[in-house]
């Protein structure tokens, strides 16, 4: 068991630009969610899957974000026509049905928009 | 909608000494869960407590133990014989009927040598 592990750490891009993140959830987790966290603020929720159905999105995701979990393994997030605004830490965390409420974290994908 | 309120937004002690960070919470639910968790400058989120609803028993992790206050809707995080690695950023965090955590602001807590 390696933890939840995200990719790329950082990401550096020009506003305009389209960003794709992957999350890889602990192996035998089931279902996987994504947060934003912007500076000095908690996370905020943005979509939840459980196994490769997405269940749940925030009015926050707007149209310009899209999540993934084909297969219901790993996952990615892509925002498309990034905004300065969008510039945030994404966090991924993954959860199983023994103990659905606990999630476990990634170490979170930072983007600067510029 | 639930939230969730941390009303310090810094706290600071001395090494080895006792702090307690404050989180209260609103819900029209019954049976429902709440965490703590660390985050340490620029690392990852990692989960420090959590406590049912259900038990009245209050949930203890080693030198963490939190005073659940379900009347009340409270919810502190006791940190005994603090150390230099408890500084971070601390979230209380409550877990809804959609599956979501719901976040407090942090409460940043420094540990003084």
């Amino acid at each position: 068991d390696t933890g939840v592990s995200q990719d790329p750490r950082h990401k550096i891009t020009k506003r305009g630009q389209n960003v794709t993140f992957r999350c890889d959830p602990i192996s035998e987790h089931n279902r996987l969610y994504w947060y934003r966290q912007t500076l000095g603020q908690g996370p905020e929720f943005l979509t939840y899957f459980q196994n490769e159905a997405q269940l749940e999105k925030s009015r926050l995701l707007s149209d310009r974000f899209s999540a993934e979990r084909p297969k219901g393994s790993f996952s990615t997030l892509e925002i498309q026509r990034t905004e300065q605004g969008d510039s945030a830490m994404y966090l991924c965390a993954s959860s199983f049905d023994g103990a659905k409420e606990t999630q476990y974290f990634g170490p979170g994908t930072r983007l600067l928009v510029l | 909608a639930q939230t969730v309120t941390q009303s310090q937004p810094e706290m600071s002690v001395q090494e080895a000494e006792t702090v307690t960070l404050s989180c209260t919470y609103d819900t029209s639910e019954s049976d429902y869960y709440l965490f703590w968790y660390k985050q340490p400058p620029s690392r990852q989120m990692i989960l420090v407590i959590r406590q049912e609803a259900y038990k009245q028993q209050n949930a203890t992790e080693n030198r963490f133990s939190v005073n659940f206050q379900k009347a009340a809707k409270s919810f502190s995080l006791k940190i005994s014989d603090s150390q230099l690695g408890d500084a971070a950023m601390y979230f209380c965090a409550y877990f809804d009927s959609n599956y979501q955590l719901i976040w407090g602001a942090g409460t940043k807590l420094i540990i003084k040598p």
